[in-house]
């Protein structure tokens, strides 16, 4: 069955730094997101991508965040200058369509920033 | 703004009791409603979905939800617990925005304890 995968599954990196969190969405999705889980919290929805650009953005989703499809097949979640609040789980996801469809998620990439 | 409220974080069964897992929604518009469940360790799987079909909604390992329009509510059921069913579930609400984009809005979450 196919999967959204990402990677790293777990990263550690000092605060000011620059982290990169990989995913491969399913191939025929059309829309891809970012959510994130701080421990013990609710998952928190970052940001929907759709047609190469930025479809819906949440409060979370600043300046320090970007996100880009380098290839037909990647999407990647930048965060600069990380703080230890960004420490989390974050999860990639995708879909075929938009609202009503099935989002698969990806296992996680769990930040440490210290 | 559409909203989750799950009633309960942590609910603890016998092997072989019913599960129930309280899930209530706003949304000012038609909803559609998904429960997850997240092993530990491991990313969210869906378990099933209502998108405006039947109200009873079967989906894997056992499991259903009931959409109730009358009390905005979309309860997780399964008639017997089994020791693999201890995970955290997520109730959420697919958001449409001006973007269509069917983002989720998650509940806070259910930890589900099986006891022998």
């Amino acid at each position: 069955e196919p999967e959204v995968t990402q990677t790293p599954s777990h990263q550690v990196t000092q605060m000011g730094q620059e982290v990169i969190l990989r995913c491969v969405p399913i191939s025929n999705h059309l829309y891809f997101y970012w959510y994130r889980q701080i421990l013990g919290q609710k998952v928190e929805f970052l940001v929907s991508f759709y047609n190469n650009e930025i479809s819906e953005k949440s409060e979370i989703f600043d300046d320090q965040f970007s996100v880009e499809r380098p290839d037909g097949s990647n999407f990647t979640l930048k965060i600069r200058s990380t703080k230890l609040e960004d420490s989390a789980m974050y999860f990639c996801a995708s879909s075929e369509q938009g609202r009503g469809n099935t989002i698969y998620f990806g296992e996680g990439s769990w930040l440490t920033v210290v | 703004a559409q909203s989750v409220t799950q009633l309960g974080s942590h609910v603890s069964v016998s092997e072989g009791a019913l599960v129930l897992l309280r899930c209530n929604y706003s949304s000012s518009v038609p909803p559609y409603l998904f429960w997850y469940v997240q092993y530990p360790n491991q990313g969210l799987q869906l378990l099933l979905k209502y998108t405006s079909a039947a109200t009873l909604v079967k989906g894997i390992n056992g499991f259903e939800a009931e959409f109730k329009k009358s009390e905005t509510s979309f309860h997780l059921t399964k008639p017997s617990a089994h020791m693999s069913d201890a995970a955290e579930y997520f109730c959420a609400v697919s958001v449409g925005g001006s973007s269509n984009t069917g983002k989720l809005i998650f509940g806070q979450g259910t930890t589900l304890q099986v006891k022998p």
